[in-house]
C-alpha cells in the first residue's frame, strides 16, 4: 500500500514570506494530521481533521497558519507569513480508524522549511 | 497539564546487549500508549502500542514494551540490541479526556556501538 505523501521535500523562504504544504494520506485513512517538529524536539500536535472536519485545532497559530482538508481527502497547510520560529519539519500523518485513539499514525517524509 | 517525558535524552548499549529507553507520562483516565522510531532520513514508524490488556506488547523488529500503571511508565525494551537498531525512539500517549490530541516525547536517541 502507498504511503502518506508529503510535498516538496524542502522549502527555504524569507521571513514575511507565504508557504504552501500539501499531503496526501493513505488511501482510506479518515483522520488526517500536521504536526510540527522542531530540532530537538517530538512532533506538536497543530491540526486533526476527521474526514473533512476539525476535530483539534487548539495548537494552530491561526492568525498565520490555516489548514484545509477538501473532499476528506488531501489536505493543504499554509503559513502566512512565516517568521523565524516556523523553521521545523511539517509532518503529515493520518490513521485508519474515524475517531479511534487507539489507532496507529502513519506518517510522511515531512516538509523541512527554513525560514531566513 | 498532560505531558510526556523521556529523561534521556541519549542511550548509549553495546551490539548484543539488553536495551531500555524509557518514558514516563502524566495524563487522565486511561491512555493509549504508543512507541515510534525515526530512522536518519525516513519518517516517524509506529513500532507498538498499548490499549488495554496483557502489560508486556510485542511490536515489530523484536521491540517490547512494559506498562505500568502504578508508575505511569511505558519503558521500551529488546533483549538484544543491534548496531541498526540505532535510531530516535518517540514515545507518545493519547489521553482518554480531552479530544482525540497525541502528546509526543522529545525523543531518546539510541546508539548501538558494535
Amino acid at each position: 500500500e502507498a504511503g502518506v505523501a508529503q510535498s516538496p521535500r524542502y522549502k527555504i523562504i524569507e521571513k514575511r514570506q507565504s508557504v504552501a504544504f500539501w499531503c496526501n494520506p493513505i488511501s482510506g485513512h479518515a483522520t488526517l494530521y500536521w504536526y510540527q517538529q522542531i530540532l530537538g524536539q517530538g512532533p506538536k500536535l497543530l491540526i486533526q481533521f476527521q474526514n473533512n472536519g476539525v476535530v483539534d485545532d487548539s495548537q494552530l497559530p491561526k492568525d498565520r497558519f490555516s489548514a484545509e482538508r477538501l473532499k476528506g481527502v488531501d489536505s493543504t497547510l499554509k503559513i502566512q507569513p512565516a517568521k523565524l520560529e516556523d523553521s521545523a519539519v511539517y509532518l503529515c500523518a493520518s490513521s485508519a480508524i474515524r475517531g479511534d485513539r487507539g489507532y496507529e499514525q502513519y506518517f510522511g517524509p515531512g516538509t523541512r522549511l527554513t525560514v531566513t | 497539564a498532560q505531558s510526556v517525558a523521556q529523561p534521556e535524552d541519549q542511550v548509549n548499549v553495546a551490539e548484543g546487549n539488553p536495551l531500555t529507553v524509557k518514558c514516563t507520562y502524566s495524563v487522565s483516565g486511561n491512555p493509549y500508549l504508543f512507541w515510534y522510531v525515526q530512522y536518519p532520513n525516513r519518517g516517524l514508524q509506529f513500532l507498538l502500542k498499548y490499549i488495554t490488556g496483557d502489560n508486556l506488547v510485542k511490536g515489530s523488529y523484536g521491540f517490547e514494551a512494559e506498562f505500568n500503571k502504578s508508575q505511569t511508565s511505558f519503558h521500551l525494551k529488546k533483549p538484544s540490541a543491534l548496531v541498526s537498531d540505532s535510531a530516535l525512539y518517540f514515545c507518545a500517549v493519547s489521553p482518554t479526556a480531552g479530544g482525540f490530541k497525541t502528546i509526543f516525547g522529545a525523543g531518546t536517541r539510541l546508539f548501538v556501538k558494535a
